[in-house]
């Protein structure tokens, strides 16, 4: 089954501590993303990808961190996560960057 | 600056009666526009995008969207909404600037279809 999986689904963790969200897709996307959604906000890109080793800024960069050694997987990686990161994260993919997107089921992350 | 927006955070319609959900954006260039819906403790879903072609797009569900380059608006459409059509409704646009992939989101419209 085509799909974009995310792990974990659910963290809880407290400042300062570095943590990773995982996302792999097995459609062999050329492009992949990185967005959070917050209430009243909508979803707001962090990173992209284009390519593998190819990453680039969205609109919400800071305190995130991103890489693409692969192109099935592209990490999201929170090295001092703060409270105001608290959010639902997705990961997507798109054949090229100029398809439709295909979204992982999301991972909710609260920092205390 | 490239935006997107949706002006009404909810939409309520009575089921069987025609949904529209409005969405206008400025970016430059070319626009790259599409919709999403989002069902509850669900991840987002694909609808209909528009590239370029005809301004009337059709997608997934019976939703459709008439693409307005004048208004620079891009409303998303259905004849007959029903109940399992109730979600959230997010707008999409690609950044225009050369060499740039980005995508910028609305902040969403919820649809309420009422029996």
């Amino acid at each position: 089954e085509a799909q974009v999986t995310q792990n974990p689904r659910y963290l809880i963790t407290v400042t300062g501590k570095k943590l990773t969200v995982t996302c792999s897709q097995n459609m062999n996307h050329e492009y992949m993303s990185w967005y959070r959604q917050d209430p009243g906000l909508g979803l707001r890109q962090i990173y992209y990808s284009m390519n593998v080793e190819v990453t680039d800024k969205g609109d919400v960069p800071e305190g995130y961190k991103v890489s693409r050694k692969e192109k099935r997987n592209f990490p999201l990686i929170l090295e001092s996560p703060s409270p105001n990161q608290t959010s639902l994260y997705f990961c997507a993919s798109s054949l090229w960057g100029y398809n439709e997107q295909f979204f992982g089921p999301g991972t909710r992350l609260t920092v205390l | 600056a490239q935006s997107v927006a949706q002006p009404e955070d909810q939409v309520n319609v009575a089921e069987g009666n025609p949904l529209t959900v409005k969405c206008t954006y400025s970016v430059s260039g070319n626009p790259y526009l599409f919709w999403y819906v989002q069902y509850p403790n669900r991840g987002l879903q694909f609808l209909l995008k528009y590239i370029t072609g005809d301004n009337l797009v059709k997608g997934s569900y019976g939703f459709e969207a008439e693409f307005n380059k004048s208004q620079t608006s891009f409303h998303l459409k259905k004849p007959s909404a029903l109940v399992s059509d109730s979600a959230l409704y997010f707008c999409a646009v690609r950044d225009g600037t050369s060499g740039t992939y980005k995508y910028i989101f609305g902040t969403g419209t919820r649809l309420k279809v009422l029996a």
